[in-house]
């Protein structure tokens, strides 16, 4: 499996701001994702984060609220803009070596906006 | 669309005892992966087990195994000897094998305590 790295592990924003997480996989990978995980919730899957082009949003969440970059296969951002305190949330990302193979998760980002 | 329901909430297991935690699923398709994902306190997700629905025999790691049963959309996970670093939440989690290869469909998790 590789070893995924999330800054930062943590933060504490104002609503109407904007925060930007990094994903660093220490080997190339085929997929990357970001999910969300919201108090006391289970994992939501928020976009597919495509090399070079613009990620697969899930339904319910929208590019313009959360845009992603992947500039290559081993790093990717997500953005989580004018944040208002429903974002509150824990943000992982995960990734896949092998389109279809088992996905292996970054220690997340826990954001908690006031 | 799949759904993954796991019925527990909490359980409570003492040390060194077996516990299962259930798993249910709904889905018409006919070839997916089940896993487990252990989520401890720290938060890291990590991946306990994982079961192809096109293999008969249970997946096992180590004290971990599970009880895959496809008719009836069951996927239980069993640990044995448990010790208090498996206290956690526990999610199961569902995956198409095709079309859409990113989309894992959590269970709501089980949190799991281990009394010394």
């Amino acid at each position: 499996s590789a070893v995924i790295s999330q800054k930062p592990s943590r933060d504490i924003c104002q609503r109407g701001t904007s925060l930007t997480i990094q994903c660093q996989v220490d080997s190339q990978v085929t997929m990357m994702f970001w999910y969300r995980q919201q108090p006391g919730q289970s994992l939501t899957l928020i976009a597919t984060a495509n090399q070079g082009s613009e990620a697969t949003y899930e339904s319910g969440f929208v590019i313009d609220k959360f845009p992603i970059s992947r500039p290559n296969l081993t790093f990717s951002t997500l953005t989580v803009s004018n944040m208002s305190p429903e974002d509150s949330s824990i943000y992982l990302c995960s990734v896949a070596m092998i389109e279809g193979e088992t996905q292996y998760f970054g220690p997340g980002t826990r954001l908690l906006v006031l | 669309a799949q759904t993954v329901t796991q019925s527990q909430p909490e359980m409570s297991v003492q040390e060194a005892e077996t516990v299962t935690l259930s798993c249910t699923y709904d889905t018409s398709e006919s070839d997916y992966y089940l896993f487990w994902y252990k989520q401890p306190p720290s938060r890291q997700m990590i991946l306990v087990i994982r079961q192809e629905a096109y293999k008969q025999q249970n997946a096992t790691e180590n004290r971990f195994s599970v009880n895959f049963q496809k008719a009836a959309k069951s996927f239980s996970l069993k640990i044995s000897d448990s010790q208090l670093g498996d206290a956690a939440m526990y999610f199961c989690a569902y995956r198409s094998a095709g079309g859409s290869q990113g989309n894992l469909i959590f269970g709501k998790g089980t949190k799991l305590s281990v009394k010394p």
